[in-house]
């Protein structure tokens, strides 16, 4: 079966550090994978997404970047972290047959 | 731009009591709808989602939504609900033929469901 694996969990980072989030999925070839950010009263926020390697589309202009480095591996990063990045960060699988997502656990980013 | 709109921030009820949470999108062309839930220390789940044929769609825990085409609304409701359905609720859009499967989501509804 298809699983999808998000970490770390919680991550505190200080203002102007660097950020890695890593995102990989199980059980399925050539994924479509997204990144999502949920911010409080503003729902899910598409950030990126890719439909192969080395393939980024970026929804909204940010601090943030993506890269996929393999076909299963999504990896969401910043050079230098800002306050407004605080957020819980959502990795997603959308299956092309049906369309439904799947979604890893999140982290919840503090940056202090 | 596309975007989907839930008309409340917070819902709060009592067991029992019926459920309808709003849902209106912007986008002239075809869609696939989707609701999505997310209980307390959850993943985010399907519920239920409309492709096309019976705009009556039927998810799990007896959850049902209607897609009115001419109204751009996929409303979600719930005859009598539980306190387990205490969630947040997300309302998702996926413009046919658009960008591999893109999903734009509404901002959510809180349900609170009182015993």
């Amino acid at each position: 079966s298809q699983t999808i694996h998000q970490w770390p969990a919680t991550l505190v980072q200080p203002v102007g550090s660097p950020l890695s989030l890593e995102c990989t999925v199980e059980g399925t070839s050539n994924p479509n994978l997204y990144w999502y950010r949920q911010a409080a009263g503003r729902g899910l926020q598409l950030l990126f997404y890719s439909v192969g390697i080395g393939q980024i589309s970026s929804e909204v202009p940010q601090n943030l970047s993506a890269s996929r480095p393999q076909d299963r591996q999504f990896i969401l990063s910043s050079k230098k972290l800002l306050l407004s990045d605080s957020g819980f960060y959502l990795c997603a699988w959308i299956s092309g047959g049906n369309t439904e997502a799947f979604f890893g656990q999140g982290t919840r980013l503090t940056v202090v | 731009a596309q975007s989907v709109s839930q008309h409340n921030h917070h819902v709060i009820l009592s067991e029992a009591a019926s459920l309808e949470l709003g849902c209106n999108y912007s986008y002239g062309g075809t869609v696939n709808l989707f609701w999505y839930v997310q209980y307390p220390g959850q993943h985010l789940q399907l519920l239920l989602k409309y492709f096309s044929g019976d705009p009556l769609v039927k998810g799990i825990k007896g959850f049902e939504a209607e897609f009115i085409k001419s109204k751009f609304s996929f409303n979600l409701r719930k005859p009598s609900v539980q306190w387990s359905d205490t969630a947040e609720y997300f309302c998702a859009v996926e413009l046919y033929g658009g960008s591999q499967g893109n999903l734009i989501f509404g901002k959510g509804t809180k349900l609170s469901v009182k015993p």
